[in-house]
């Protein structure tokens, strides 16, 4: 059965410092691999995905991951942090189950703070 | 904004009755999924209902139900609502209901039992 860990459930960085959220995943089929970002009182906005092309995914507002295979993990950065990015971030695997079943199975969530 | 909308936005019940719980899919799609996300947690997989046929289930009891209408508008019905059952209401759509495809999520309705 699939599964992901969110290694840190807080994490806290200062504007314009670089930013790690840390994700590993248990998958037994070629995973597909999302971070999505919930803002406060909002729904889930995508960031990036993985679905097994390039190893390092570039996502919007400046986010990528790195999809490591030996290591199973798929960890967030940023160069560097902005004040809106401070959020809930979620590393999700989706269920193959079999090929035809697409629900998504979240981690428990990491929160950002960004300090001024 | 995704194109992904629900309502109500906000809803209080009182233990024992009834809910539906409504969300339009964003143009072109054709899956819509439910979660449930609870304070602090993670969304959990409810159901997901692909060209109106429920396409998979997660570990959610009988009286979670649902919909998919021929428009793929869908509803989720909760019977007999129990305390726990208060938490923000989440649903996805997608073109697909394959493991690669991208989800989009609505706004969300927070359900507050009482």
């Amino acid at each position: 059965a699939q599964s992901v860990t969110q290694l840190d459930s807080h994490v806290s960085v200062s504007e314009g410092t670089p930013v790690l959220l840390r994700c590993n995943y248990s998958s037994s089929y070629s995973p597909s691999l999302f971070w999505y970002v919930q803002h406060p009182n909002k729904g889930l906005q995508l960031l990036l995905k993985y679905t097994s092309a390039a190893t390092l995914v570039k996502g919007i507002n400046g986010f990528e991951a790195e999809f490591k295979k030996s290591e199973t993990s798929f960890h967030l950065t940023k160069p560097s942090a902005h004040m809106s990015d401070a959020a809930e971030y979620f590393c999700v695997v989706s269920d193959h189950g079999g090929g035809s079943q697409g629900n998504l199975i979240f981690g428990k969530g990491t929160k950002l703070s960004v300090k001024p | 904004e995704t194109g992904v909308t629900q309502s109500p936005t906000h809803l209080i019940k009182t233990r024992g009755q009834q809910v539906t719980l409504r969300c339009s899919s964003q143009s072109g799609h054709n899956t819509v999924s439910w979660y449930q996300q609870a304070l602090g947690q993670g969304p959990q997989f409810i159901f997901q209902y692909y060209r109106e046929e429920e396409n998979g289930r997660g570990n959610f009891p009988p009286r979670f139900s649902g919909l998919q209408f021929p428009n793929y508008s869908s509803e989720l019905n909760v019977n007999a609502l129990e305390l726990d059952d208060s938490a923000l209401y989440l649903c996805a759509s997608s073109l697909g209901g394959l493991a690669k495809e991208t989800q989009y999520f609505g706004p969300g309705t927070r359900l507050l039992v009482l």
